[in-house]
Protein backbone atom coordinates (compact mmCIF):
# COMPACT_ATOMS: atom_id res chain seq x y z
CA UNK A 1 0.00 0.00 0.00
CA UNK A 2 1.38 3.57 -0.90
CA UNK A 3 3.00 5.44 2.43
CA UNK A 4 2.36 8.48 1.49
CA UNK A 5 -1.59 10.46 0.66
CA UNK A 6 -2.50 13.60 0.08
CA UNK A 7 -5.51 15.61 1.34
CA UNK A 8 -7.68 17.52 -0.68
CA UNK A 9 -6.99 16.16 -3.78
CA UNK A 10 -8.03 19.37 -5.17
CA UNK A 11 -7.71 23.01 -3.73
CA UNK A 12 -8.79 26.61 -5.61
CA UNK A 13 -8.26 29.72 -3.95
CA UNK A 14 -7.72 33.16 -4.43
CA UNK A 15 -4.38 34.84 -4.69
CA UNK A 16 -3.43 36.06 -1.67
CA UNK A 17 -5.13 33.44 0.93
CA UNK A 18 -3.15 30.69 2.38
CA UNK A 19 -3.36 26.90 1.44
CA UNK A 20 -2.94 23.56 3.43
CA UNK A 21 -2.04 20.24 2.14
CA UNK A 22 -2.10 17.38 4.54
CA UNK A 23 -0.23 14.08 4.13
CA UNK A 24 -0.71 10.74 5.91
CA UNK A 25 1.66 8.25 6.08
CA UNK A 26 1.79 4.32 7.36
CA UNK A 27 5.30 3.59 8.71
CA UNK A 28 7.91 4.57 10.54
CA UNK A 29 10.18 7.28 8.40
CA UNK A 30 13.39 9.22 8.61
CA UNK A 31 12.51 12.40 6.82
CA UNK A 32 9.35 13.41 5.00
CA UNK A 33 9.67 15.75 2.21
CA UNK A 34 7.28 17.98 0.12
CA UNK A 35 7.57 18.31 -3.71
CA UNK A 36 5.56 20.96 -6.55
CA UNK A 37 5.15 19.64 -10.00
CA UNK A 38 4.11 21.82 -12.86
CA UNK A 39 2.47 20.63 -15.29
CA UNK A 40 4.07 18.33 -17.94
CA UNK A 41 7.52 19.02 -15.95
CA UNK A 42 9.32 16.90 -13.14
CA UNK A 43 9.42 17.45 -9.51
CA UNK A 44 11.20 20.00 -7.83
CA UNK A 45 11.76 19.84 -4.22
CA UNK A 46 10.87 22.33 -1.63
CA UNK A 47 11.12 21.33 1.92
CA UNK A 48 12.35 18.33 4.16
CA UNK A 49 11.81 17.55 7.49
CA UNK A 50 13.56 15.23 10.12
CA UNK A 51 11.40 12.92 11.72
CA UNK A 52 12.90 14.19 15.27
CA UNK A 53 11.73 18.03 14.04
CA UNK A 54 8.06 19.51 14.57
CA UNK A 55 7.89 22.38 12.24
CA UNK A 56 10.22 24.03 9.86
CA UNK A 57 9.88 27.24 7.62
CA UNK A 58 11.18 28.06 4.08
CA UNK A 59 10.17 31.13 2.94
CA UNK A 60 6.31 31.17 2.40
CA UNK A 61 6.41 27.95 3.78
CA UNK A 62 5.65 26.10 6.72
CA UNK A 63 5.85 22.38 7.66
CA UNK A 64 4.70 20.86 10.19
CA UNK A 65 5.23 17.03 11.27
CA UNK A 66 3.47 14.84 13.68
CA UNK A 67 5.01 11.29 13.72
CA UNK A 68 2.47 10.31 16.37
CA UNK A 69 -0.82 10.54 13.75
CA UNK A 70 1.80 10.01 10.82
CA UNK A 71 0.81 13.29 9.27
CA UNK A 72 2.23 16.57 7.68
CA UNK A 73 1.06 19.57 6.43
CA UNK A 74 2.48 22.43 4.44
CA UNK A 75 1.29 25.66 4.36
CA UNK A 76 1.70 27.96 1.69
CA UNK A 77 1.08 31.87 2.92
CA UNK A 78 -0.14 34.60 1.09
CA UNK A 79 -0.12 32.70 -2.32
CA UNK A 80 0.25 33.24 -6.20
CA UNK A 81 -1.07 32.41 -9.12
CA UNK A 82 2.68 30.92 -9.86
CA UNK A 83 1.89 28.43 -7.02
CA UNK A 84 -0.70 26.86 -8.66
CA UNK A 85 0.64 23.49 -9.38
CA UNK A 86 0.76 19.66 -7.87
CA UNK A 87 2.22 19.15 -4.36
CA UNK A 88 3.14 15.69 -3.14
CA UNK A 89 4.78 14.62 -0.02
CA UNK A 90 7.56 11.92 -0.04
CA UNK A 91 8.45 9.62 2.63
CA UNK A 92 11.54 6.93 3.13
CA UNK A 93 11.12 3.59 4.61
CA UNK A 94 14.03 2.98 6.64
CA UNK A 95 16.75 0.94 5.31
CA UNK A 96 15.85 1.72 1.66
CA UNK A 97 16.55 3.90 -1.15
CA UNK A 98 12.74 4.22 -1.63
CA UNK A 99 10.96 7.79 -1.90
CA UNK A 100 7.29 7.01 -1.58
CA UNK A 101 5.36 9.58 -2.95
CA UNK A 102 1.16 9.88 -3.20
CA UNK A 103 -0.96 11.08 -5.63
CA UNK A 104 -0.62 15.00 -4.64
CA UNK A 105 -2.91 18.10 -4.17
CA UNK A 106 -3.63 19.73 -7.10
CA UNK A 107 -3.73 23.69 -6.02
CA UNK A 108 -5.10 26.53 -8.55
CA UNK A 109 -4.43 29.91 -7.30
CA UNK A 110 -6.80 32.35 -8.98
CA UNK A 111 -5.78 35.70 -9.70
CA UNK B 1 17.83 23.38 -16.20
CA UNK B 2 17.43 21.30 -13.24
CA UNK B 3 21.00 19.50 -13.38
CA UNK B 4 19.13 16.13 -14.60
CA UNK B 5 18.38 15.78 -18.62
CA UNK B 6 15.98 13.72 -19.72
CA UNK B 7 15.61 12.44 -23.65
CA UNK B 8 13.48 12.56 -25.48
CA UNK B 9 10.90 14.80 -24.13
CA UNK B 10 7.84 13.05 -26.26
CA UNK B 11 8.27 9.25 -27.48
CA UNK B 12 5.45 7.82 -29.75
CA UNK B 13 6.38 4.14 -30.33
CA UNK B 14 4.72 0.40 -31.32
CA UNK B 15 3.97 -2.09 -29.45
CA UNK B 16 6.87 -3.98 -31.28
CA UNK B 17 9.17 -1.47 -31.29
CA UNK B 18 12.49 -0.92 -29.26
CA UNK B 19 13.41 2.47 -27.91
CA UNK B 20 15.80 3.63 -24.89
CA UNK B 21 14.74 6.91 -22.95
CA UNK B 22 17.80 8.30 -21.32
CA UNK B 23 18.72 10.50 -18.43
CA UNK B 24 22.21 12.66 -17.64
CA UNK B 25 22.49 13.93 -14.49
CA UNK B 26 25.30 16.91 -14.01
CA UNK B 27 25.39 17.16 -10.16
CA UNK B 28 27.86 14.81 -8.96
CA UNK B 29 25.14 12.24 -7.33
CA UNK B 30 25.64 8.61 -6.48
CA UNK B 31 21.84 7.40 -6.87
CA UNK B 32 19.89 7.33 -9.90
CA UNK B 33 16.43 6.66 -10.28
CA UNK B 34 13.26 5.86 -12.47
CA UNK B 35 9.64 6.54 -11.51
CA UNK B 36 6.55 5.97 -13.95
CA UNK B 37 3.77 8.97 -13.23
CA UNK B 38 0.56 8.14 -14.81
CA UNK B 39 -2.47 9.79 -14.61
CA UNK B 40 -4.51 10.13 -10.87
CA UNK B 41 -2.10 7.58 -9.53
CA UNK B 42 1.13 7.81 -7.01
CA UNK B 43 4.55 7.96 -8.67
CA UNK B 44 5.42 4.28 -9.09
CA UNK B 45 9.31 4.24 -8.05
CA UNK B 46 11.19 1.14 -10.95
CA UNK B 47 14.41 1.20 -10.58
CA UNK B 48 17.07 2.68 -8.17
CA UNK B 49 20.90 2.72 -9.05
CA UNK B 50 23.20 3.40 -6.42
CA UNK B 51 26.94 3.58 -7.48
CA UNK B 52 25.83 1.82 -10.38
CA UNK B 53 24.35 -0.95 -9.07
CA UNK B 54 20.64 -1.54 -8.79
CA UNK B 55 19.87 -1.75 -5.54
CA UNK B 56 16.00 -1.71 -6.26
CA UNK B 57 13.59 -3.32 -8.53
CA UNK B 58 10.14 -2.76 -7.36
CA UNK B 59 8.34 -5.79 -9.78
CA UNK B 60 8.67 -4.11 -12.68
CA UNK B 61 7.56 -6.08 -15.79
CA UNK B 62 10.83 -7.21 -17.90
CA UNK B 63 9.69 -5.19 -20.86
CA UNK B 64 11.52 -2.32 -18.91
CA UNK B 65 15.36 -2.69 -18.38
CA UNK B 66 17.25 -0.43 -16.94
CA UNK B 67 21.35 -0.21 -17.63
CA UNK B 68 23.33 2.47 -15.44
CA UNK B 69 26.80 2.60 -17.57
CA UNK B 70 28.02 5.28 -15.13
CA UNK B 71 26.93 7.22 -12.03
CA UNK B 72 26.01 10.34 -14.16
CA UNK B 73 23.56 8.52 -16.55
CA UNK B 74 20.95 5.81 -16.58
CA UNK B 75 19.22 4.24 -19.47
CA UNK B 76 15.67 2.72 -19.99
CA UNK B 77 14.91 0.13 -22.61
CA UNK B 78 11.86 -0.50 -23.86
CA UNK B 79 10.90 -3.40 -25.30
CA UNK B 80 7.55 -5.37 -26.25
CA UNK B 81 5.10 -2.42 -24.74
CA UNK B 82 1.60 -2.47 -24.28
CA UNK B 83 -0.46 0.68 -24.19
CA UNK B 84 -0.95 0.91 -20.33
CA UNK B 85 2.96 1.60 -20.39
CA UNK B 86 1.78 4.62 -21.55
CA UNK B 87 3.12 7.69 -18.70
CA UNK B 88 5.11 10.12 -18.01
CA UNK B 89 9.12 8.55 -17.23
CA UNK B 90 10.51 10.53 -14.53
CA UNK B 91 14.56 10.33 -13.91
CA UNK B 92 16.08 11.22 -10.78
CA UNK B 93 19.01 11.50 -8.40
CA UNK B 94 20.10 12.25 -5.24
CA UNK B 95 23.17 11.79 -2.81
CA UNK B 96 23.45 8.69 -0.77
CA UNK B 97 25.49 9.37 2.58
CA UNK B 98 24.28 6.23 4.26
CA UNK B 99 21.79 3.66 3.97
CA UNK B 100 19.31 5.50 6.01
CA UNK B 101 19.66 8.69 4.57
CA UNK B 102 19.82 10.44 1.27
CA UNK B 103 19.75 13.72 -0.19
CA UNK B 104 16.54 14.97 -1.57
CA UNK B 105 15.86 13.87 -4.76
CA UNK B 106 16.12 15.88 -8.21
CA UNK B 107 13.81 15.14 -11.22
CA UNK B 108 14.35 15.81 -14.84
CA UNK B 109 11.20 16.93 -16.73
CA UNK B 110 10.73 13.39 -17.99
CA UNK B 111 9.34 12.09 -20.88
CA UNK B 112 6.09 11.80 -22.29
CA UNK B 113 5.68 7.83 -23.94
CA UNK B 114 2.38 6.93 -25.60
CA UNK B 115 2.46 3.85 -26.56
CA UNK B 116 0.18 2.90 -29.63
Amino acid sequence: SQQGEEDPQALSIQEGENATMNCSYKTSINNLQWYRQNSGRGLVHLILIRSNEREKHSGRLRVTLDTSKKSSSLLITASRAADTASYFCATDSSGTYKYIFGTGTRLKVLA
Amino acid sequence: ETGVTQTPRHLVMGMTNKKSLKCEQHLGHNAMYWYKQSAKKPLELMFVYSLEERVENNSVPSRFSPECPNSSHLFLHLHTLQPEDSALYLCASSQAFARDYNSPLHFGNGTRLTVT
